[in-house]
């Protein structure tokens, strides 16, 4: 297993284009975590899945973003319609219940211009 | 929501120096993690604990749980130890629903 991964590392895109990143969890981890990183800030939560549900959303997420896990294993997350506030570095992360902790991928930057 | 304070947000230390990082929150919780990130986005879980100390090379860190305060500690620090060390814990207290992290502490070890 090579972790948790995530593409593509970097995405340019003009403003109003739609955007889909993907993430590889680590195949034995149930649950998969969306956040997202802006310039000297800490990652923000944005949403987990548990196998294929998903089971949190943050205030965050607006409806221009949507996420998904169909299988249980890879997710995406989609942003439509985006916005130069949505330049960000987008992290995923995966754990197993009642694991030990977290492996992160090493995210996906976007840019919007 | 748990929130969570780092400090110091900027630490330029001199090569062997001993560090200390700290972190506090604000809801009682199931563990708490610190991780590295480095230049590039990458995030390194080093530690997760719910109590006492756990000790891993010459990174240490200790929990207080009544006091809501945990340290990070780097002892005969170097500078491929700079970069940038981030405190979380989970989001509501439970520990499923995700972390909320500090802003973290941006650390320059010089030769």
């Amino acid at each position: 297993d090579t972790g948790v991964s995530q593409n593509p590392r970097h995405k340019i895109t003009k403003r109003g284009q739609n955007v889909t990143f993907r993430c590889d969890p680590i195949s034995e981890h149930n649950r998969l975590y969306w956040y997202r990183q802006t310039l000297g800030q800490g990652p923000e939560f944005l949403t987990y899945f548990q196998n294929e549900a998903q089971l949190e959303k943050s205030r965050l997420l607006s409806d221009r973003f949507s996420a998904e896990r169909p299988k249980g294993s890879f997710s995406t997350l989609e942003i439509q319609r985006t916005e130069q506030g949505d330049s960000a570095m987008y992290l995923c992360a995966s754990s197993f219940s009642g694991g030990n902790g977290y492996t992160f991928g090493s995210g996906t930057r976007l840019t919007v211009v | 929501k748990n929130e969570v304070e780092q400090s110091p947000q900027n630490l330029t230390a001199q090569e062997g120096e001993f560090i200390t990082i700290n972190c506090s929150y604000s809801v009682g919780i199931s563990a708490l993690h610190w991780l590295q990130q480095h230049p590039g986005g990458g995030i390194v879980s080093l530690f997760m604990l719910s109590s006492g100390k756990k000790k891993h090379g010459r990174l240490i860190a200790t929990i207080n749980i009544q006091e809501k305060h945990s340290s990070l500690h780097i002892t005969a620090s170097h500078p491929r130890d700079s970069a940038v060390y981030i405190c979380a814990v989970p989001y509501s207290g439970g520990g499923a629903d995700g972390l909320t992290f500090g802003k973290g502490t941006h650390l320059i070890i010089q030769p």
